[in-house]
């Protein structure tokens, strides 16, 4: 079972635009991850932020974190076409070994 | 470097046959995890294994098994398979040298049982 939703299902934005994209989890965590994934192939790691943090940032990426609210989000400043796939949360927690837990995913499409 | 390499990318079985999987780290990541992605499940964990042991399972039959070998490569095998079992199978890999890691995927490899 997934740990935790992600909203919103699709986001369909022009090249430009700012995408955001929300996370939820349910139990406590290590640290949250977020990849992407480009029409059913492997995943790409983008981006950890650690549970005693609050705010992340790579490139065009921004990742808040707010474990009081068990809730991430992930901002893509100016997107670009390259920028549409699939983008996953996925948490990792306790003592589970290797074990990421995913969310459904977001389907992000940027228009030219 | 090279990144994580899983043979073969495209499998079509028959239901109640077996396959094996092959997943080749990151030169010098120690820890292999498989996954599997389905429309309807998402991705789902399958275990993770760290100098050839077993620390981690998922939530799956019996049916589902693996090992890692010294050099850090890793196998998953499914026997009797089932329609169900038709999936993108992703491996990946990791320094593991905390708790706070990244992992490296692989492009996946995509079982079709008929």
């Amino acid at each position: 079972s997934q740990q935790g939703e992600e909203d919103p299902q699709a986001l369909s934005i022009q090249e430009g635009e700012n995408a955001t994209m929300n996370c939820s989890y349910k139990t406590s965590i290590n640290n949250l991850q977020w990849y992407r994934q480009n029409s059913g192939r492997g995943l790409v790691h983008l981006i950890l932020i650690r549970s005693n943090e609050r705010e992340k940032h790579s490139g065009r990426l921004r990742v808040t974190l707010d474990t009081s609210k068990k809730s991430s989000s992930l901002l893509i400043t100016a997107s670009r076409a390259a920028d549409t796939a699939s983008y996953f949360c996925a948490t990792a927690g306790g003592t589970s070994y290797g074990k990421l837990t995913f969310g459904q995913g977001t389907i992000l499409t940027v228009h030219p | 470097k090279a990144g994580v390499t899983q043979t073969p990318r495209y499998l079509i079985k028959t239901r109640g046959q077996q396959v094996t999987l092959s997943c080749s780290p990151i030169s010098g990541h120690r820890s292999v995890s498989w996954y599997q992605q389905t429309p309807g499940q998402g991705l789902q964990f399958l275990f993770e294994y760290f100098s050839e042991t077993q620390r981690n399972k998922g939530n799956f039959p019996g049916r589902f098994s693996g090992r890692q070998f010294s050099n850090s490569r890793s196998e998953m095998n499914v026997s009797t398979l089932e329609l169900g079992d038709s999936a993108l199978y992703l491996c990946a890999s990791s320094l593991a040298v905390d708790r706070n890691y990244g992992y490296t995927f692989g492009s996946g490899t995509r079982l079709t049982v008929v």
